[in-house]
């Protein structure tokens, strides 16, 4: 049953800590994605990937907001310090990329609802 | 840049009802459109997708139609059940460049029994 996966489904911290949160794409998939879901600005795109590689961070704050692929099984999400703004759900999708014809279909995990106090 | 709308913002059918959703694009030049429900608290499920190149899809009760040159797109939904209500969402990728989805609003649909 393949599936993307993310941990951990519920986060609640307190203002200035370190949050990470962690997605396992589809076995196979070359793209992940990370987006992020709020009342106010819905579903915003926040970075991309490629075979490892970044391709797209714009949507992020970089002063605080870091993504990565440490390897084709695990992207990571971090933020440091942590503020209340960032409070809203985090999800991770991936797909599979392999010329100009491919269909591209994107398939997302649960979420990592995260609140910040 | 790419602005996705999605049109009504919430709709409330009685069960056994056709219904159709509507989602519009600004700029044309789309790669493609996928079509997804999101339950409460829950994650995004794909339904439909469709390549520019394609006019629609179709997977059981659900219907998906592309009009790249007009920026719309509709979901249709045959004989409505409880079990549907849920937000549809709808988002495109552009034709060139980065493969992430832009995506609409949604429409939060209820079927009532």
């Amino acid at each position: 049953d393949a599936r993307v996966t993310q941990t951990p489904r519920h986060k609640v911290t307190e203002m200035g800590q370190e949050v990470t949160m962690r997605c396992q794409p589809i076995l196979g998939h070359n793209t992940v994605f990370w987006y992020r879901q709020t009342m106010m600005q819905g579903l915003e795109l926040l970075a991309y990937f490629r075979n490892r590689a970044p391709l797209d961070d714009s949507g992020m704050p970089k002063d605080r907001f870091s993504a990565e692929m440490p390897d084709a099984t695990l992207a990571t999400l971090k933020i440091q310090p942590s503020e209340p703004r960032d409070s809203a759900v985090y999800f991770c999708a991936s797909g599979l990329v392999l010329g100009p014809e491919t269909r591209n279909e994107q398939f997302f995990g649960p979420g990592t609802r995260l609140t910040v106090l | 840049k790419q602005e996705v709308t999605q049109i009504p913002a919430a709709l409330s059918v009685p069960e056994g009802e056709n219904l159709v959703l509507n989602c519009s694009f600004t700029d044309s030049a789309i790669y493609n459109l996928q079509w997804f429900r999101q339950d409460p608290g829950k994650g995004l499920t794909s339904l439909l997708l469709i390549q520019s190149s394609q006019r629609e899809q179709t997977s059981g009760r659900l219907n998906a139609s592309l009009d790249k040159s007009s920026g719309r797109s509709t979901l249709y939904i045959a004989a409505s059940q409880p079990g549907d209500s849920a937000t549809y969402l709808c988002a495109v990728i552009k034709g060139t460049g980065r493969r992430a989805l832009t995506f609409g609003s949604g429409t939060r649909l209820q079927v009532q029994p």
